[in-house]
């Protein structure tokens, strides 16, 4: 069964201070990984989408990379509205294309 | 384009009773999935449609069920409701619903059972 853990639960940061967040997985053949934010009361927002082992995508101060085991998402001088929930979430083998969802970080930046 | 929506944005109900949730997917895709989000267990899947046919299925009870029309928009249907089943309910379309497609999210309905 696919498995998707994040890390940390939450996150404060102050603005401009850069950090990470993690995304481990186990899954039987990946066929894409995708990184989600979303707002509170809304539906996750599309970010990112990741196939392979050393590939990375940029979009303004955020940036994801993919390992054989884990993803991350490295956000650059975050600003106050980046605050959101971060979710990750993988589509493995098999014939149900279903996604599996890790818990999501909280990730909250301070003016 | 237009994105997912999905009607109504809350519900309450009690229960027992059941309820009947809408999707109307983006223009062009075919493939409709819906999940379970609730504070506990994160996001869960619930069943994908496409083309009028179910074929995925989540660790969901019998009492949820859904169906897709000739149009592409599905609906989803909880009966004998339970406390348990508050929670936000998403749907999230793509194209062909294939290996490696980006699904899009609606805004969810918000269900509260009392």
């Amino acid at each position: 069964e696919d498995q998707v853990t994040q890390s940390p639960e939450a996150l404060r940061l102050q603005e401009g201070e850069s950090s990470s967040l993690n995304c481990s997985y186990t899954v039987s053949g990946l066929r894409g990984l995708f990184w989600y934010r979303q707002d509170p009361g809304k539906g996750p927002e599309f970010l990112f989408t990741l196939y392979s082992a050393g590939e990375e995508k940029e979009k303004e101060r955020l940036k994801a990379t993919l390992t054989k085991k884990e993803s991350f998402l490295h956000i650059t001088a975050p600003k106050p509205e980046d605050s959101a929930t971060y979710l990750c979430a993988v589509q493995g083998g098999g014939s149900n294309y279903k996604l599996t969802f890790g818990k999501g970080t909280l990730l909250t930046v301070n003016p | 384009k237009a994105g997912v929506t999905q009607t109504p944005r809350y519900l309450i109900k009690t229960r027992g009773q059941q309820v009947t949730l809408s999707c109307s997917p983006i223009s062009g895709h075919r493939s409709v999935s819906w999940y379970q989000q609730t504070p506990g267990q994160g996001l869960q899947f619930l069943f994908e449609y496409f083309s009028e046919t179910q074929r995925n299925k989540g660790n969901f009870p019998g009492r949820f069920s859904g169906r897709q029309f000739s149009n592409s928009r599905s609906e989803m249907n909880v009966s004998t409701l339970e406390l348990g089943d508050s929670a936000l309910y998403l749907c999230a379309s793509s194209p062909t619903g294939g290996a490696g497609e980006t699904q899009y999210f609606g805004p969810g309905t918000r269900l509260l059972v009392l």
